[in-house]
């Protein structure tokens, strides 16, 4: 298995520019997951989708930050536009559904700085 | 918020002694994970801990959960220079779905 995965693996672009991280889950996971990691916050739940449906986008900083699963083996993230305090790592990660919370399997994140 | 704190936020220790990590959280719980990152990587899944379970073992890890305290410790025994990464504790809430809430973090260093 291939496990997650996400590209790019680094993004270095210039305050105003769009950004898209793309990220394909493991194939049968039916749960994804979007989370940013900085030094300051921590790890972050942005968004998770079960079934290709977001569930809870609580977490989406603001509306400069889009999400979205148009089928089971594909997921994006969209900064337009993008700040330098967007500079972060994220993660996708995906799962199978439980109801309850079971492992995550994380991709190698996409390291984004914004100049 | 439910974000756990592990305690330490650094350790560094020599290898083959044992090094121990908690962690607390704030609220009930269904399951504590801990998951391991090493520099520059996604995370991994370690071990899964239910709330009506209070020890679990898997090879050189030990997990203890105290849900009274709101609280749980890995211990990773003879620990090895590979060994070296953070761990974080993961909690979900009832209710809360499949999301899970991470902890800030014990950053591991194991010298030779």
């Amino acid at each position: 298995d291939a496990g997650v995965i996400q590209s790019p693996r680094h993004e270095v672009t210039e305050m105003g520019q769009e950004v898209t991280l793309r990220c394909k889950p493991i194939s049968g996971h039916n749960s994804l997951f979007w989370y940013r990691q900085t030094m300051m916050r921590g790890l972050e739940l942005l968004i998770y989708f079960n079934n290709n449906v977001p569930i809870d986008d609580s977490g989406m900083p603001e509306d400069r930050f889009s999400a979205k699963m148009p089928n089971a083996s594909f997921s994006t993230l969209k900064i337009q536009p993008s700040e330098p305090r967007d500079s972060a790592v994220y993660f996708c990660a995906s799962s199978f559904p439980s109801g309850r919370a079971g492992e995550l399997f994380f991709g190698e994140g996409s390291r984004l700085t914004v100049l | 918020s439910q974000q756990g704190e592990e305690d330490p936020q650094a350790l560094s220790i020599q290898e083959g002694e044992n090094a121990t990590m908690n962690c607390s959280y704030k609220t009930s719980i269904n399951n504590l994970q801990w998951y391991r990152q090493n520099s520059g990587r996604g995370l991994v899944h370690l071990i899964l801990i239910r709330s009506n379970e209070r020890e679990k073992h898997s090879g050189r890890l030990r997990v203890t959960l105290d849900t009274s305290k709101k609280s749980s410790s890995l211990l990773i025994t003879a620990s090895r220079a590979a060994d070296t990464a953070s761990y974080f504790c993961a909690t979900d809430a009832p209710g809360g779905g499949n999301k899970l809430t991470f902890g800030t973090g014990t950053q591991l260093k194991v010298e030779l």
